[in-house]
């Protein structure tokens, strides 16, 4: 069982609110992404991060933004929630390797009304 | 264009049977291939990781191969349990990148019946 944890797990929130979705680990890895999950989808990386103060965008285009201060927690936040936004968010991390595992989140699954 | 396409979408199979998922990818430059299994509402979680001298690699009843000169993968599992019902997905990681970028399959919807 990986140490990486998302929290809240089912958010439903109307349209225009701000939102923070968590997310920390404690296996101290530098690496930690967000993807971007549709039903029946392939995953779409949304943020990534080398480490502390590091943050970049990924494939998909993202209205949300994201922070890492700390080591072990990369917060993803939405400043005005849309419809558009209705999916699941799965946090991971990994190490700094090229085919170390990236261990993932159990997922927030965001519904925005 | 960096692809990863999985067959068959979906698989019922009763249980104690043994299937094969099948994974064709484009990614270039290749560095490793993965397959995951992620369960309904929770995150995928790791299964193997080959990199482009391994052509065989075990988890307990999960098989993979790879061939990289067909740019071909499967995923065989045997004598299945009820447990493996999930979706299998396979991942494909390039050295183009000092990210180490990771592009998923759509997954493979397995059902495993009594």
């Amino acid at each position: 069982e990986a140490d990486i944890y998302q929290t809240p797990r089912y958010l439903v929130i109307g349209t225009g609110k701000k939102i923070t979705l968590e997310c920390s680990q404690t296996m101290g890895h530098d690496k930690m992404y967000w993807y971007q999950q549709d039903p029946g989808m392939e995953l779409h990386l949304i943020h990534y991060s080398y480490g502390v103060n590091s943050t970049e965008k990924g494939d998909l285009s993202s209205e949300s933004t994201v922070s890492r201060i700390r080591t072990e927690h990369f917060p993803l936040t939405l400043e005005s929630a849309r419809p558009s936004h209705t999916s699941q968010y799965l946090c991971a991390s990994g190490g700094t390797g090229s085919t170390d595992t990236q261990y993932f989140g159990p997922g927030t699954r965001l519904t925005v009304l | 264009k960096n692809q990863v396409e999985q067959s068959p979408q979906s698989l019922i199979i009763l249980e104690g049977k043994n299937c094969t998922l099948q994974c064709n990818y484009t990614v270039s430059p290749f560095s490793n291939l993965r397959w995951y299994k992620q369960d309904t509402g929770r995150g995928p979680v790791s299964l193997t990781i080959m990199t482009f001298s391994e052509n065989t690699k075990s988890n307990g009843r999960y098989t993979a191969t790879l061939d990289a000169d067909t740019k071909q993968s499967s995923l065989h599992i045997t004598a299945s349990q009820l447990s493996d019902s999930a979706s299998y997905i396979c991942v494909v990681g390039d050295r183009g990148s000092t990210l180490g970028r990771l592009y998923f399959g759509r997954g493979t919807q397995l059902t495993v019946w009594p």
